[in-house]
């Protein structure tokens, strides 16, 4: 079945460094690619997407882009902030079960 | 705020006990879930309900049964878990079932201590 791999964490930064997560997925076709967040003490929520290849999603500073070829969606942001510190969760969806399949999350610190 | 609401925020039972987990959703959605969040898994889909109606079940334990009584409300009946069930349980909610195109609105889970 269709599956997440994601960087392990947890992913310790300096405010204001870049910022890389790496995200590789297993599919059948083409799936819509997704980054979440989990803030400490919530739920997820969605981040950005994109739909196909090539394309990027970006919100908040974050961007990733997808990648027929090598089948990524690394996540990046040029500066991080103390407030950016959350666990990093990649998804696709799968067409054929019509399910969202997430990675295992990457949590990330940045400190001041 | 999401606009779904879970409770209780943290569960501490021994393995005899039985407990429900609740979740509440009032963005009028037609689809809900249930996810498993373990340390260095994938996050695990436990359950599907679209329209009331489990679609859904990912071979997981019977000591683990869900109830949909409407679409705004979703529960999930725990009995004789094991230690190894311990973990943060997530609820979700989307306009409706089976379409990339949706956004999942995540609860804040219930943090499940099974001793």
């Amino acid at each position: 079945g269709d599956s997440v791999t994601q960087m392990e964490g947890p992913v310790t930064l300096s405010e204001e460094a870049f910022l890389t997560i790496n995200c590789t997925y297993t599919a059948t076709g083409y799936p819509s690619l997704f980054w979440y967040v989990q803030y400490p003490g919530e739920g997820l929520q969605l981040l950005l997407k994109a739909t196909k290849a090539d394309d990027k999603g970006s919100n908040k500073g974050f961007e990733a882009t997808y990648r027929k070829e090598t089948t990524s969606f690394h996540l990046e942001k040029g500066s991080v902030q103390v407030s950016d510190s959350a666990v990093y969760f990649c998804a696709l969806f799968d067409n054929y079960g019509q399910n969202f399949v997430f990675g295992p999350g990457t949590r990330l610190s940045v400190l001041p | 705020e999401t606009g779904v609401t879970q409770t209780p925020r943290h569960l501490v039972m021994g393995m005899t006990n039985k407990k429900s987990l609740k979740c509440e959703q009032h963005l009028g959605h037609n689809a809900m879930y249930w996810y498993k969040q373990s340390a260095k898994k994938p996050l695990e889909l436990m359950f599907v309900y679209s329209l009331e109606e489990r679609v859904e079940n990912n071979s997981v334990p019977s000591r683990f049964s869900p109830e949909c009584p409407n679409s705004s409300h979703l529960f999930l009946h725990l009995h004789t878990l094991q230690p190894e069930d311990s973990a943060l349980y997530l609820c979700a909610s989307s306009q409706e079932r089976g379409n990339a195109n949706e956004k999942l609105f995540f609860g804040s889970g219930t943090q499940l201590s099974v001793l």
